[in-house]
């Protein structure tokens, strides 16, 4: 199994308040992204980064903002958080771009109240 | 709008018998298929993958087809076995699309009866 881990694993917090979300690699992977997964819509990318510093946005970034400073740190924080916010987020690694293999992380389970 | 669709929510089939999953993509630009496996409580597995240079790959009992005119591939089982139940999740990408992420499609939830 690749090496990532997810914490925290459970988080439930109330509406407004900020969240943040950390996956941690050991591959040395350069490329990392997190994804939600609702009832009736399978996976869904939120942001990803292709580097140290180096981020975009996916399909459902509205309300996350995430950072890389570190190759094998990638946190996603919810700045103000929302009940459409309550989902299972996973993380996932690649070693190269497109036309690769993605490894997920175990996923964080948030419950917005 | 979908560009990558399951059709099947759920499929039973029998121990020892052949699953069959299907999925059904519209992005042209989409050049690269995998599937994963989830189980409840756990992040999506890797399965197996294919490339659109091949219509068939294969994996001890795991076997992915594409159909790139129909564009449509599936997974066959066989034989199945009891802890291939699991939701099943096709997913693409375009090798040139950089490192923008899998699109998923929304899952098959596969049950092997005994």
């Amino acid at each position: 199994d690749a090496g990532i881990t997810q914490s925290p694993r459970h988080k439930v917090t109330e509406t407004g308040t900020p969240v943040t979300l950390r996956c941690h690699q050991t591959e040395n992977h350069r490329y990392m992204y997190w994804y939600r997964q609702d009832p009736g819509h399978g996976l869904r990318l939120i942001h990803y980064s292709y580097g140290v510093k180096d981020t975009d946005k996916g399909e459902v970034s509205d309300g996350y903002s995430v950072s890389r400073s570190k190759t094998e740190d990638f946190l996603l924080t919810l700045e103000s958080a929302t009940s459409s916010q309550t989902s299972v987020y996973f993380c996932a690694i690649s070693g190269l771009a497109g036309g690769e293999t993605q490894y997920f992380g175990p996923g964080t389970r948030l419950l917005v109240l | 709008d979908q560009q990558v669709k399951q059709n099947s929510p759920s499929l039973s089939v029998q121990e020892g018998r052949i699953s069959i999953l299907n999925c059904d993509y519209t992005n042209s630009m989409f050049d690269y298929f995998l599937w994963y496996k989830k189980y409840p409580a756990e992040g999506p597995t890797f399965l197996i993958s294919i490339s659109s240079i091949k219509d068939k790959n294969e994996d001890g009992r795991f076997t992915v087809f594409l159909n790139k005119s129909a564009k449509h591939l599936s997974l066959h089982i066989v034989p199945s076995q009891p802890g291939d139940s699991a939701v099943y999740f096709c997913a693409a990408s375009a090798v040139s699309g950089g490192a923008d992420g899998l699109t998923f499609g929304k899952g098959t939830h596969l049950i092997i009866q005994p």
